[in-house]
């Protein structure tokens, strides 16, 4: 059975940097063609994706949040872990990894299953 | 606002079918296959149909997805009370390099 977990503080004030770790089980960061993404979701908003990390350490962010974002992972521990840079309140939200998933007919894959996540909230 | 467009809203009678449309771009759904979530607030979102029209082990046979051109649609059938939830359709983006949502359809069973 896979599963993922978030885990990182529930409130930050601005500026600071936000650390968030996703911990999975059932299967391994190492086998090639896994990935671990981390997507978002404001209070009443919707889901807005954010990285993705490969088992072969290449990673993809999303332009719009400018640079802000490291991805690292630690294969041994089963972890990824999400650094967000300078927040701000409009980084309030329900932050979530997942497993990318694909097949030979879709190699881009798609995101499945996902953590239950984590609430984040950013306010002075 | 949300780079794939769906109805913010549907709704339905126990037993009917109900349609969730999903429109977007030839970077988008034009050159790359859509997903489907269903999503209770405060719970994780769980993948309905993946690949357009594929259904993981589990999910009901209830719900069917399809695509043409650049719009997706995911049909459920014989719809129950239990499917009352938001409905996210995703693709990736050859432009963004990642996969982009809809804005969500929340669905009511009257």
């Amino acid at each position: 059975q896979i599963t993922l977990k978030e885990a990182g503080p529930t409130l930050l004030k601005p500026t600071q940097t936000l650390t968030l770790t996703c911990t999975f089980s059932g299967f391994s960061l190492s086998t090639s063609g896994m990935g671990v993404g981390w997507i978002r979701q404001p209070p009443g908003k919707s889901l807005e994706w954010l990285a993705v990390i490969y088992w072969d350490d290449n990673k993809q962010y999303s332009p719009s949040l400018n640079n802000r974002l490291t991805l690292t992972k630690d294969t041994s521990k089963n972890q990824v872990v999400l650094k967000i840079t300078n927040v701000d309140p409009v980084d309030t939200a329900t932050y979530y990894c997942a497993l990318r998933r694909n097949s030979g007919n879709d190699w881009r894959g798609w995101l499945d299953p996902w953590g239950q996540g984590t609430l984040v909230t950013v306010s002075s | 606002q949300s780079v794939l467009t769906q109805p913010p809203s549907a709704s339905g009678t126990p037993g009917q079918r109900v349609t969730i449309s999903c429109s977007g771009g030839s970077s988008n759904i034009g050159s790359n296959t859509v997903h489907w979530y269903h999503h209770v607030p405060g719970t994780a979102p769980k993948l309905l149909i993946y690949s357009n029209n594929q259904r993981p082990s589990g999910a009901p046979g209830r719900f069917s997805g399809s695509k043409s051109g650049t719009s997706a649609s995911l049909v459920i059938r014989g719809l129950q009370s239990g499917d009352e939830a938001d409905y996210y359709c995703a693709a990736w983006d050859d432009n963004l390099n990642g996969w982009v949502f809809g804005g969500g359809t929340k669905l009511t069973v009257l």
